[in-house]
Order: structure tokens, then sequence, then C-alpha cells
């Protein structure tokens, strides 16, 4: 079954405003990270987070990771068309980091 | 460095057939996995290896072998294919480890069973 949860699965939105992306998971993790799809493309990495870490910030990205309710948040400021792409959340199951576990991925659309 | 290369990009299989995905990477990364993407299901994994002779089942592993020779290469076997894997493959490779940056992704083989 899929660890993490991303929330909401569509949000479209206009270029220049703010994007937020949730993510929920069921169990303890190492680190959890963001990935991003464009269409028809492989995944890019874009930012891990680790357990003892709250807050990571990227360029545009700011990340927040609140293990007590097993939740991350991904921000995407002033956000531009070539962000248009689908967003997944990805954590750990063991130790380290072999077994990556991805959720159902949140597809954002920015309009021009 | 051409990072994370998967062959072929796409794939039209008769049902019955068998086929090896390859995947190769030049970054040295000791783990790699394969996953396979549906339709509204997210990212599934199937193999996973965290070094050269080690290799593990994910969470669809059913129908599929995989084998890690060398720390560059780990393909994917199906060895009788079905309509059900009909999907995208992607493979991935990270060094792993407490330093663990994230994976990265080949840009994925379509394969349609039919």
């Amino acid at each position: 079954s899929q660890q993490g949860e991303e929330d909401p699965q569509a949000l479209s939105i206009q270029e220049g405003e703010n994007a937020t992306m949730n993510c929920s998971y069921k169990t303890s993790i190492n680190n959890l990270q963001w990935y991003r799809q464009n269409s028809g493309r492989g995944l890019v990495h874009l930012i891990l987070i680790r357990s003892n870490e709250r807050e990571k910030h990227s360029g545009r990205l700011r990340v927040t990771l609140d293990t007590s309710k097993k939740s991350s948040s991904l921000l995407i400021t002033a956000s531009r068309a070539a962000d248009t792409a689908s967003y997944f959340c990805a954590t750990d199951l063991s130790g380290g980091s072999e077994k990556l576990v991805f959720g159902k991925g949140t597809k954002l659309t920015v309009n021009p | 460095n051409a990072g994370v290369t998967q062959t072929p990009k796409f794939q039209v299989l008769k049902t019955g057939q068998s086929m090896t995905l390859q995947c190769a990477q030049d970054m040295n990364h000791e783990y790699m996995s394969w996953y396979r993407q549906d339709p509204g299901m997210g990212l599934r994994l199937i193999h996973y290896s965290v070094g050269a002779g080690i290799t593990d089942q994910g969470e669809v592993p059913n129908g599929y072998n995989v084998s890690r020779s060398t720390t560059e290469d780990f393909p994917l076997r199906l060895l009788s294919a079905a309509p059900s894997q009909t999907s995208v493959y992607f493979c991935a490779s990270t060094y792993g480890g407490p330093d663990n940056y994230g994976y990265t992704f080949g840009s994925g083989t379509r394969l349609t069973v039919v």
C-alpha cells in the first residue's frame, strides 16, 4: 500500500501565486523527499528533509515536516508556467533509503 | 555523466513473451530500484538492490526478476508478460546511507503487453 498520500490530487493556480501541496504518511521515517515529474518524463529530485529537520528551503521551494502529525508540505512561491507538473512525496521505510515509497502525487497546473 | 540510462524507451510484447529492461548508471551509486507507474497509482516499488550481488523484493515483485552482477547495471526481467504488466517502468539510483540526497531517475520504458 502507498505510504505517502498527497493532497490535493489536483491544483490549478495562476502564474505568480503560491502553490501548497501536502503529504501525509503512516509510519516513522528516516527522511521524506519531494520529486517533480513533467508529463511523459522521469522524476526529478527536488528536496530531501530528514526526520530531525522541521523546515528546508531550496530556491522558491519550502518544505516543512511535522513528524508528530506525520505530515509534510511543499510550498512553491511565485509559481511559473514551467512549474506545471506532478509532484510526489516519497518516504523511506527502513533505516536507510533503499526502499523509497511514493504517494500518488499532486498534479499542479500553473496558468499563464 | 550520462546518469541513469534505460533501454528501450518503448516496447510492445505479446502475452507470454519474455524480455529484459536494461538500466545502467555511471555514478557509482550503491542503491538501485525499479518502479512501475500506472495511472492514478503513483510509483510502486518492484525490486531494489543495495549493492552488487544483493537484491530484494519491493511492493509488487510478482512476475519480475532482477540481478545485480555489477554496480553499474540492474536489469529487470519479465518472465512471461501479461497485460497487467502494461505500464511505464522507471529505474532509479542513489548513493544511499545516512548522507543520501535523493534518487536519480531514468527517463522510463513504456511497455505495452497485448
